[in-house]
């Protein structure tokens, strides 16, 4: 079986923070794959980052980073000078070599005020 | 292009009808997804499809969910007797590939009263 656990529900900043969101996951099979997701008020899933578990390389999108740890099963996402837009809801999300079915996280909500 | 499709965007129905929710994929991915999510949670799978056929299905809750996808492209899932506890927004997603990046849809709000 496969788990995401983002332990964090609602987190709140002021505009030109910066904001790490965690993503902790479980799994039993070595090939596996983990994203992000961000789900804005209008409510349609948008792509952001996939990762493959060989590739711990960390990445830099922008204001966006990623954090692969697979020592602490961890897949962070950090937003640099956080922005008004950014408002939305985060889902972790993974799927395996065995399925492609997404498990998804139960997401964080991330208000930024101006 | 044009991204993943669904219609209705919203539909409402009685207890113990039946429904039917449309998802037109990208063009040229083989992949269909379908998940649905509750208020506050996230998206839970239902059922994948690659081409024609469901390739897992362990997601639909009962034998009241069913999906097809009789040309590879467009998939309908059906949902016969509703109840309330159906009431929630139903997500389509697509992927060139299985196990490649899943696109999603905007969704369909289904309201059971």
């Amino acid at each position: 079986a496969q788990k995401v656990t983002q332990a964090q529900t609602e987190i709140s900043v002021v505009e030109k923070e910066d904001v790490t969101l965690d993503c902790v996951y479980e799994t039993r099979d070595t090939t596996y794959y983990l994203f992000w997701y961000k789900q804005p008020p209008s409510g349609e899933l948008v792509f952001l980052i996939r990762r493959n578990s060989f590739d711990e390389q960390n990445e830099i999108s922008g204001r966006y980073s990623w954090n692969f740890q697979k020592s602490t099963s961890s897949f962070n996402f950090t937003i640099t000078a956080s922005q008004v837009v950014d408002s939305a809801v985060y889902f972790c999300a993974l799927t395996t070599g065995a399925n492609s079915k997404l498990t998804f996280g139960k997401g964080i909500t991330l208000s930024v005020r101006p | 292009g044009a991204g993943v499709s669904q219609t209705p965007s919203n539909k409402v129905t009685e207890k113990g009808k039946y429904v039917e929710l449309r998802c037109d994929p990208i063009s040229g991915h083989t992949a269909l997804y379908w998940y649905r999510q509750s208020l506050g949670q996230g998206p839970e799978f239902l059922i994948y499809f690659q081409g024609t056929g469901a390739a897992d299905d362990s997601g639909l809750p009962n034998d009241r969910f069913f999906a097809v996808r009789p040309e590879g492209s467009v998939s309908t899932l059906k949902i016969q007797r509703t109840e309330r506890g159906d009431s929630a927004v139903y997500l389509c997603a697509s992927s060139f590939r299985v196990r490649e990046t899943q696109y999603f849809g905007p969704g369909t709000r289904l309201l059971v009263l």
